[in-house]
């Protein structure tokens, strides 16, 4: 059973051309999460939000936007995609439990090229 | 950054144990340890968590020493399905929330 989708698998755009990721989940998890990924490095945490408050990471480039119009969907909005924003993007999900143990679930990613 | 430490690379013959080590000598005491892998292509694929005692489950076992500054992942039986980067996760603080930041990993490769 799909838990985390993610649509679509792979996205071509052109550079600077805004591009619109998605994200759903069947999990009704509060928390939603995306992730950068660039070749053979580990993911890099974008931006998260905890139900609708929105936390950005401090060196995501403002380029990067997100929206999360209701629990199921959160989308990632790219302004003016670079060569260098060409990645793996994913999208994870977590219940948001209080304390420190709260285990989180991936997509199976969006591969974005930047011609 | 991460507040791990794990080798970049290991390899194990395919039916024996792969025991892959992560050294979090920064970690707090009521941080869990979670470890997730990446097949190639793939999203991360949640593996084991554990906070003090050892762990086991269905994929993997996890044994955390006693000072819980370093942990094991021990897949008992490797696979070449196996082959993937593993990713010993602790996490940090961040909007109030505490949320997962990845490390390097290590590429664990299965061979025949």
């Amino acid at each position: 059973d799909a838990m985390v989708i993610q649509n679509p698998r792979y996205q071509v755009t052109q550079f600077g051309k805004p591009v619109t990721l998605s994200c759903s989940q069947t999990l009704n998890h509060n928390v939603m999460y995306w992730y950068q990924q660039k070749s053979s490095q580990a993911p890099k945490l974008l931006f998260h939000y905890y139900d609708k408050d929105f936390n950005n990471e401090a060196d995501t480039p403002d380029n990067f936007q997100s929206r999360r119009p209701n629990t199921s969907f959160c989308f990632l909005d790219i302004r003016s995609p670079g060569l260098g924003d060409a990645a793996m993007y994913l999208c994870a999900t977590s219940r948001g439990t209080a304390g420190v143990t709260d285990t989180q679930y991936f997509g199976p990613g969006t591969r974005l090229t930047v011609l | 950054d991460a507040k791990t430490t794990q080798p970049p690379s290991m390899d194990c013959a395919e039916g024996r144990a792969a025991n892959l080590p992560c050294n979090h000598s920064t970690i707090s005491g009521n941080e869990y340890v979670y470890w997730y892998r990446q097949i190639h292509s793939q999203g991360p694929q949640y593996i084991i968590h554990g906070l003090k005692n050892n762990e086991t489950n269905e994929m993997a076992s996890l044994i955390i020493t006693e000072d819980r500054k370093s942990s094991t992942l021990i897949l008992p039986h490797a696979t070449l399905r196996d082959t993937a980067v593993y990713y010993c996760i602790v996490r940090v603080v961040s909007g109030g929330s505490y949320i997962p930041t990845f490390g390097r990993g290590t590429s664990l490769i299965v061979h025949p």
